[in-house]
């Protein structure tokens, strides 16, 4: 069954440096998300992505945080200066047809920032 | 605004017992409710979805849910839990409020449900 592949699991970083996670969404899908979820806190919504360039983004998706599809397959993450706040599991997602709400999520990525 | 609220973080029952995970959601349009899945080390998954057709919803592995307008609320239910069912489920809402797209979900805190032999 196809499946929304993200890398890297874990990654620990330091403060105020960068980090790109990755996404492989499904392939016939056309629109993508990343989510993330704070240790105890619900999973909330971050940006939307569809035809090359956002469709949708939160209040938490400041200046720091961009995304891009830089190839036919991948979908990134950048965080340019991470903040101990950044510390979180990130999903990435992705949906076939639009305003479905039917998204294929990934097993995420957990940041840790020290 | 929308937003959801799950009652219970926890949630044990015994196999073979019904299962009874509650939601209430709180939207300003008409919304599209849904269940998610994420057993350990995996994503979420869809379980099943609500928008505006059937008010009562059928979903995989024999779970359902029901929309309650007058109530707000979309509780998920299993007639007799398995012993595969022990995982952390999502209610989650989205709705076209000011253009946003119903891929935009808010998601409540999540349930842990386990099940006892």
């Amino acid at each position: 069954e196809p499946e929304v592949t993200q890398t890297p699991s874990h990654q620990v970083t330091q403060m105020g440096q960068e980090v790109i996670l990755r996404c492989v969404p499904i392939s016939n899908h056309l629109y993508f998300y990343w989510y993330r979820q704070i240790l105890g806190q619900k999973v909330e919504f971050l940006v939307s992505f569809y035809n090359n360039e956002i469709s949708e983004k939160s209040e938490i998706f400041d200046d720091q945080f961009s995304v891009e599809r830089p190839d036919g397959s991948n979908f990134t993450l950048k965080i340019r200066s991470t903040k101990l706040e950044d510390s979180a599991m990130y999903f990435c997602a992705s949906e076939r047809y639009p305003d479905t709400g039917e998204l294929f999520f990934g097993e995420g990525s957990r940041l840790t920032v020290l | 605004a929308q937003s959801v609220t799950q009652l219970g973080s926890h949630v044990s029952v015994s196999e073979g017992a019904l299962v009874l995970l509650r939601c209430n959601y709180s939207s300003s349009v008409p919304p599209y409710l849904f269940w998610y899945v994420q057993y350990p080390n995996q994503g979420l998954q869809l379980l099943l979805k609500y928008t505006s057709a059937a008010t009562l919803v059928k979903g995989i592995n024999g779970f359902e849910a029901e929309f309650k307008k007058s109530e707000t609320s979309f509780h998920l239910t299993k007639p007799s839990a398995h012993m595969r069912d022990a995982a952390e489920y999502f209610c989650a809402v989205s709705g076209n409020a000011g253009g946003t797209s119903y891929g935009k979900l808010t998601f409540g805190q999540g349930t842990i449900l386990t099940v006892h032999p």
